[in-house]
């Protein structure tokens, strides 16, 4: 069965610090692959996602993630992180033709101002 | 443009009650629809999905069960709820190979 790790189940950073939250998942075929963010109280949100064609996609808020086949690896990265970034992210892997998607157990990220 | 509806927002229920969650989409037709439950720590559990109108896939066999009685309509329910049935549960929806939209949530707690 298809899984996904996240490595890190908190993160604890300052303003204007580099993000990178790491994501593996376990599935050797063709993937797609999504972030999810989750702010407090609010529902979750598809931040980025990635299907085909360039390995690196730029989401919204100035996140991107970079697929790296060869390391089944879909890490999210920030150059400069601000305290409203400050929520849970989740690392999401569907087989390509598959409905449904397996999810990380997710990261808190808590940026300090 | 669509939306989709999820309530209650909290539950609370006693121990042996039944439960019924329900989920609505609107601006779409003939969604995948899916029931998740998120617990702190562990992410997000798929329970079950469906890909049309009375069929339904349960991906973790326990006390709940789902149906899709209309095209927009995602039910969750228990016959008799369990303590471990407490959590957050989540409904989502999506069309071909995009990614979910989900509901706000249901919070239940069993006591």
């Amino acid at each position: 069965a298809q899984s996904v790790s996240q490595h890190n189940h908190h993160v604890i950073l300052s303003e204007a610090a580099s993000l990178e939250l790491g994501c593996n998942y376990s599935y050797g075929g063709t993937v797609n692959l999504f972030w999810y963010v989750q702010y407090p109280g609010q529902h979750l949100q598809l931040l980025l996602k990635y299907f085909s064609g360039d390995p690196l996609v730029k989401g919204i808020k100035g996140f991107e993630a970079e697929f790296i086949k060869s390391k089944f690896s879909f890490n999210l990265r920030k150059p400069s992180v601000q305290w409203s970034d400050t929520a849970e992210y989740f690392c999401a892997v569907r087989e390509s033709g598959y409905s449904t998607l397996t999810f990380g157990k997710g990261t808190m990220l808590l940026v300090s101002p | 443009s669509q939306t989709i509806h999820q309530w209650p927002a909290t539950l609370v229920q006693p121990v042996g009650s039944p439960l019924s969650l329900e989920c609505t989409v609107e601006g779409t037709s003939n969604p995948n629809l899916y029931w998740y439950r998120q617990a702190a720590g562990r992410g997000l559990q798929l329970l079950f999905y469906s890909v049309g109108i009375g069929q339904i896939s349960s991906e973790v066999p326990q006390n709940l069960s789902a149906s899709r009685p209309q095209d927009r309509q995602f039910i969750l329910s228990s016959k008799k709820l369990l303590l471990s049935d407490s959590g957050f549960y989540l409904c989502a929806w999506t069309q071909g190979v995009n990614g979910y939209t989900f509901g706000s949530g249901t919070r239940l707690t069993v006591v």
